[in-house]
């Protein structure tokens, strides 16, 4: 079971709302990851969790906010966004502590409108 | 430093043949390569190593030359289903979990 799943699965915010991305996972993987996707480009890394604790933050607007409460839990908590943030965020695991040589899985990510 | 993928787009017709490259200014330790369907998460394809290994399953294998910072992709046999756009993501040496992925390339496969 490769299975990483993310909720909702769409969202409409405001600029002034403030919104939870949730990304799950029980394959035991202790790398997870928020990537950020727009329409006709590849993902971008955002952040990498490693082991519960944040190891790579991509210089990410701090409206933008990470969390991962657990193992298999990884939130992304959305503050005063712009419209042009408005993306496919992917969230994704890997079994190690987030190597090079893992295998990163990609959940079916979360489509935001900011109005 | 992001990957260059070529081509940018494929037409091919099903049973055609295509290579997709990926090829990077940075020295590699590892290339990950992604198909992704409109609309969907990106499905993992492989991975390859440092070691200049070839891998495969069924019809789509791949290679990995560490020298020239380049990696293939080769689908033969294509089928509808290989329809998608396909990324390369690169990581260099460091145990960072960081890849960065290529533009992708996008391929259509007709009847």
């Amino acid at each position: 079971d490769t299975e990483v799943t993310q909720t909702p699965k769409h969202l409409v915010m405001g600029m002034t709302n403030k919104k939870s991305l949730k990304c799950e996972q029980h394959m035991g993987h202790r790398a997870m990851y928020w990537y950020k996707q727009k329409a006709k480009k590849p993902p971008e890394l955002m952040f990498v969790y490693s082991y519960e604790k944040l190891s790579i933050n991509e210089s990410v607007p701090s409206r933008f906010s990470p969390e991962c409460p657990n193992s298999s839990l990884l939130n992304l908590h959305l503050h005063a966004l712009q419209p042009e943030d408005s993306a496919l965020y992917l969230c994704a695991s890997s079994q190690g502590g987030g190597g090079v040589q893992e295998t990163q899985y990609f959940g079916p990510g979360t489509r935001l409108l900011v109005l | 430093q992001q990957p260059v993928q070529s081509p940018q787009a494929v037409i091919l017709r099903e049973g055609e043949d295509a290579v997709i490259n990926c090829s990077s200014s940075k020295a590699l330790y590892s290339v990950h390569w992604y198909r992704q369907k409109h609309g969907e998460a990106p499905v993992f394809l492989m991975i390859l190593l440092k070691g200049g290994e070839q891998k495969g399953h069924e019809k789509i294998s791949a290679s990995f030359n560490e020298k020239k910072q380049q990696s293939s992709l080769y689908l033969t046999a294509s089928q509808l289903s290989y329809s998608g756009t396909y990324f390369c993501g690169t990581a260099g040496s460091g145990n960072t979990g960081k890849l960065i992925f290529g533009q992708g390339t996008t391929l259509q496969v007709k009847p």
